[in-house]
C-alpha cells in the first residue's frame, strides 16, 4: 500500500520560499496511472488544491498560487516537491501531499505537515 | 474555477439519526461523454487527512459503510448518513474532480 510522507521546516519567515518534500513509500512515483498532489489547509478552514504533477514532469497549478509556485519531481528518490515563493501568514497551512488517479481524485495521503510564516 | 457551496455549516444529529448535506457546483460536473458526475465526498477526522468516501457522485469507496450514500447529478449533490454512529463525527467536504483547479466546498462538520 503507498505511504506519502511530507517533510520540511515548519517555520518560514515573511518573503521567503517555503519548500516541502514528499517522500513516496511502497510504490513507483514513476507510474503513468497517478498525479502527485499537494493541498493546504489553513487553521480551522477548508481545502486548497495547490496543484499536481505527472511522473514525466508535466505540471498543473492553482491560477491563485501560479505565480509563486514552482512543483517538480524525482523519480530517482521517489520524491516529488514543492516551492512556494515570498511567502506571507496567509501561507501558514497544513500542507498535505496525495496521490490520485486520472480521474483527480485524491485517494492517498501523507498526514500533513504544518508550516508557519512568521518573522 | 468551479464554485463549490456547500451547506448546512454545521449539523447536531441524535445517534441513529439522518444525517443530510448538500453541495452545488457553480457548473455541470456531468462529464457526457461517459455521463458520470465527477462529484467526490470525503470526511476528515480531528488531527486526519480527509479520506474518500464517494466518487462519481454515488459510488461507495471499498470499506465505506452503506450508512453513507451519495446522490444528485448536474450542479446538485447530497451525502446522506442514514443512521449516525459515534463514529460518524467528523467534517465532511465535496470535491469537484471534474476540472483543475480542483475545488472543494467549506465543510460541514457533523456533531451529535
Amino acid at each position: 500500500q503507498v505511504q506519502l510522507q511530507e517533510s520540511g521546516p515548519g517555520l518560514v519567515k515573511p518573503s521567503q520560499t517555503l519548500s516541502l518534500t514528499c517522500t513516496v513509500s511502497g510504490g513507483p512515483i514513476g507510474s503513468d496511472n497517478y498525479y502527485w498532489n499537494w493541498i493546504r489547509q489553513p487553521p480551522g478552514k477548508g481545502l486548497e488544491w495547490i496543484g499536481h504533477i505527472f511522473y514525466s514532469g508535466t505540471t498543473s497549478y492553482n491560477p491563485s498560487l501560479r505565480s509563486r509556485l514552482t512543483i517538480s519531481v524525482d523519480t530517482s528518490k521517489n520524491q516529488f516537491f514543492l516551492k512556494l515563493r515570498s511567502v506571507t501568514a496567509a501561507d501558514t497551512a497544513l500542507y498535505y501531499c496525495a496521490r490520485g488517479p486520472l480521474n483527480r481524485l485524491l485517494l492517498s495521503w501523507g498526514q500533513g505537515t504544518q508550516v508557519i510564516v512568521s518573522s | 474555477d468551479i464554485v463549490m457551496t456547500q451547506s448546512p455549516d454545521s449539523l447536531a444529529v441524535s445517534l441513529g439519526e439522518r444525517a443530510t448535506i448538500n453541495c452545488k457546483t457553480s457548473q455541470s460536473v456531468l462529464h457526457s461523454s461517459h455521463n458520470k458526475n465527477y462529484l467526490a465526498w470525503y470526511q476528515q477526522k480531528p488531527g486526519q487527512p480527509p479520506k474518500v468516501l464517494i466518487f462519481w457522485a454515488s459510488t461507495r469507496e471499498s470499506g465505506v459503510p452503506d450508512r453513507f450514500t451519495g446522490s444528485g447529478s448536474g450542479t446538485d449533490f447530497t451525502l446522506t448518513i442514514s443512521s449516525l454512529q459515534p463514529e460518524d463525527v467528523a467534517v465532511y467536504f465535496c470535491q469537484q474532480h471534474y476540472s483543475t483547479p480542483l475545488t472543494f466546498g467549506g465543510g460541514t462538520k457533523v456533531e451529535i
